[in-house]
């Protein structure tokens, strides 16, 4: 059963506004999240993350916000740009077992298109 | 600045034939993982290494085995491929940490079509 969800496969938004991506997670023993980007056949890479003892994490223009009653979690990009269009995968693990080496949950990904 | 290499990149193999998929990293990290990736599914950890000469299953790692006799190293077999193992694999490393998760870091994949 997947503990992390990402209900909505694509969005589609215009340069320059802001892109809202969303993921829900259903183990309340996750207190570590992440979000990567991943464009065709490369591999992710890591954007951005935040720890369960925050609420929001800022880096640019990606802020990451997380609603731990909710488990739920969303990634905000302003202003979008054309090069921001990828998938954006929301990823989640437990810092307390080190020994599973953080292993990652990783949602099924969002299509991010950002038009001119 | 390589990071972390994946090879081969693509490969097509008959079922019931068996290879290895190559992953070597260069930034001394403790951690390596092997994911693969179907089409509208997010990664799945097949295995995992916490450290130079240990292995663990993840959440898919029936039809795998792996080793890392190299720090910089992890290998991830298919002894007898069956076409349900057609996906892309996706190698990461990661820095250990007592106190903190660090991020991931990715190679770009190897596509494997099993016939």
């Amino acid at each position: 059963d997947q503990q992390v969800k990402q209900n909505s496969p694509s969005l589609s938004v215009q340069e320059g506004r802001i892109s809202i991506l969303n993921c829900d997670y259903t183990n309340s023993m996750f207190d570590y999240f992440l979000w990567y980007k991943k464009y065709p056949a490369e591999g992710p890479t890591f954007l951005i993350s935040i720890s369960s003892i925050k609420d929001k994490n800022e880096d640019g223009r990606f802020t990451v916000f997380l609603n731990k009653s909710a488990k739920h979690l969303s990634l905000h990009i302003v202003p979008s740009q054309p090069g921001d269009s990828a998938v954006y995968f929301c990823a989640a693990s437990l810092t307390s077992n080190s020994n599973s080496g953080y292993a990652l949950n990783f949602g099924k990904g969002t299509s991010l298109l950002v038009t001119p | 600045n390589a990071g972390v290499t994946q090879t081969p990149k693509f490969r097509v193999l008959k079922t019931g034939q068996s290879m290895t998929l190559l992953c070597a990293q260069d930034m001394n990290h403790e951690y390596m993982y092997w994911y693969r990736q179907d089409p509208g599914m997010g990664l799945r950890l097949i295995h995992y290494s916490v450290g130079e000469g240990t292995t663990a299953k993840g959440e898919v790692p029936d039809g795998y085995n792996v080793s890392r006799l190299k720090k910089q190293n992890f290998l991830l077999g298919l002894e007898s491929a069956a076409p349900s193992q057609t996906s892309v694999y996706f190698c990461a490393s990661a820095r250990a940490s007592l106190y903190s998760n660090q991020p991931q870091h990715f190679g770009d994949g190897t596509r494997l079509s099993i016939l």
